[in-house]
């Protein structure tokens, strides 16, 4: 069974500080990872997929199998990305219907 | 109104109710799913259609079902519901099917079963 876990319920950083979500998964096979985000009053949206090893908003995430991890990362926080962070995981790309499994979310709060 | 639009945006039902939530996408997708976010639990995905097409059903009770009329449209008609069923319901679209694609959510229905 396919596993997203969260660790971390809230996260708490100041303006300019890095900052790093967490997340694991458990599946056997290789999955497609993806972070999702939802601000204040606004509908959840994509943030970033590892399959685009691109950088959104400054936020980066590196698949890492050994570890069965898929951290988020900013170098810098700024008080706008406080929001709920979601990781997901889904089956191999065009191989399986969008079955996303996602994690409890994380909530961030920048101070500032 | 663009993407993913849910009605109605709150629901109260008692327990003995009939009731159905309604989304609709305005993307051309030709996937579409629906997700219930309860307070202590995570995202849970329920059904996807594909192509009008039931391809997923998530182990959910029977008081729920789902209905595609065509690739815009996405029921999610409600009987006998129980107290535990109260959460928000989101719905969500993608290009097709496949896990692939980016989901686009709805704002969700915010549901209170009493």
């Amino acid at each position: 069974a396919q596993r997203v876990t969260q660790p971390e319920k809230l996260l708490s950083v100041f303006k300019g500080a890095p900052v790093e979500l967490k997340c694991n998964y458990s599946y056997s096979g290789s999955p497609e990872l993806f972070w999702y985000v939802q601000y204040s009053r606004q509908r959840l949206q994509l943030l970033l997929r590892h399959i685009s090893r691109e950088s959104i908003k400054g936020f980066t995430a590196d698949l890492n199998k050994g570890e069965t991890s898929f951290h988020l990362k900013k170098p810098f926080a700024q008080e706008e990305d406080s929001a709920m962070y979601y990781c997901a995981l889904s089956g191999p790309g065009g191989t399986s219907y969008g079955k996303l499994t996602f994690g409890q979310g994380t909530i961030l709060t920048v101070h500032p | 109104e663009t993407g993913v639009t849910q009605t109605p945006r709150h629901l109260v039902m008692g327990m003995t109710n009939k009731k159905s939530l309604k989304c609709e996408q305005h993307l051309g997708h030709n996937a579409m799913y629906w997700y219930k976010q309860s307070a202590k639990k995570p995202l849970e995905l329920m059904f996807v259609y594909s192509l009008e097409e039931r391809v997923e059903n998530n182990s959910v009770p029977s008081r729920f079902s789902p209905e595609c009329p065509n690739s815009s449209h996405l029921f999610l008609h409600l009987h006998t519901l129980q107290p535990e069923d109260s959460a928000l319901y989101l719905c969500a679209s993608s290009q097709d099917g496949t896990s692939s694609y980016e989901q686009y959510f709805g704002p969700g229905t915010r549901l209170t079963v009493t």
